[in-house]
């Protein structure tokens, strides 16, 4: 499976944006970029995910790179329950998913 | 919003015993994981399940586990003779179809072997 890199941690303030940036320049034609995050104590929990367009849903947008060899992952306001850990994630189709060490994002009120 | 259901929260048990954990996946979903995650570490895949049959498995899934899906609702995991090094926190997720759509995960089980 293609690597993606991200930085270990990120410190955001309540109700600010948050990007958190993930770098796969390995990435091949058919893999889907995936974003989960963790929070304290629970299992793994879908954010979103998009192949070359930016997308958007409910909890988050995804802006993918033209090139594909880097995404963003964009919280629009951070609240204290986005603290979590975030797992950009490259895959295919019904393939299982692949977790890195992730990024912790830390919420200051 | 239906979700993934896993019993029981916390299982304690003695080394070489056998233990088994239960999951209900999401009931119109087909296919079926187990990922484990070592307190402090990554979450890690131990095994992929569709149409009755595994269709993948990691290095870790070796001849002491085992999937089960029972009834056509639960999804199980068996470990036949548990080791000090099984202990972590257990996610099963179900996702209902082959398209790159979400897995939803459970909230998983707390193994410690003693």
């Amino acid at each position: 499976d293609a690597k993606t890199t991200q930085p270990n941690s990120m410190e955001s303030n309540e109700e600010e944006p948050v990007h958190l940036p993930c770098n796969h320049s390995t990435i091949s034609g058919t893999d889907y970029i995936h974003w989960y995050r963790q929070l304290p104590s629970q299992g793994p929990e879908y954010v979103i995910h998009g192949l070359t367009s930016n997308v958007n849903n409910r909890m988050a947008s995804l802006a993918i790179a033209e090139d594909r060899k880097s995404s963003t992952l964009i919280l629009h306001r951070a609240t204290l329950r986005d603290a979590a850990v975030y797992y950009c994630i490259l895959g295919r189709a019904a393939r299982q998913l692949t977790f890195g060490s992730g990024t912790q994002l830390t919420v200051l009120p | 919003e239906p979700e993934v259901t896993q019993t029981p929260s916390h299982q304690v048990t003695q080394m070489g015993q056998e233990v088994i954990l239960r999951c209900v996946p999401i009931s119109n979903h087909l296919y079926f994981y187990w990922y484990r995650q070592i307190l402090g570490q990554k979450v890690e895949f131990l095994v992929s399940f569709y149409n009755n049959e595994i269709s993948e498995k990691s290095e870790i899934f070796d001849d002491q586990f085992s999937v089960e899906r029972p009834d056509g609702s639960n999804f199980t995991l068996k470990i036949r003779s548990t080791k000090l090094e099984d202990s972590a926190m257990y996610f099963c997720a179900s996702k209902e179809r082959e398209a790159p759509d979400t897995q939803y995960f459970g909230p998983g089980t707390r193994l410690t072997v003693l």
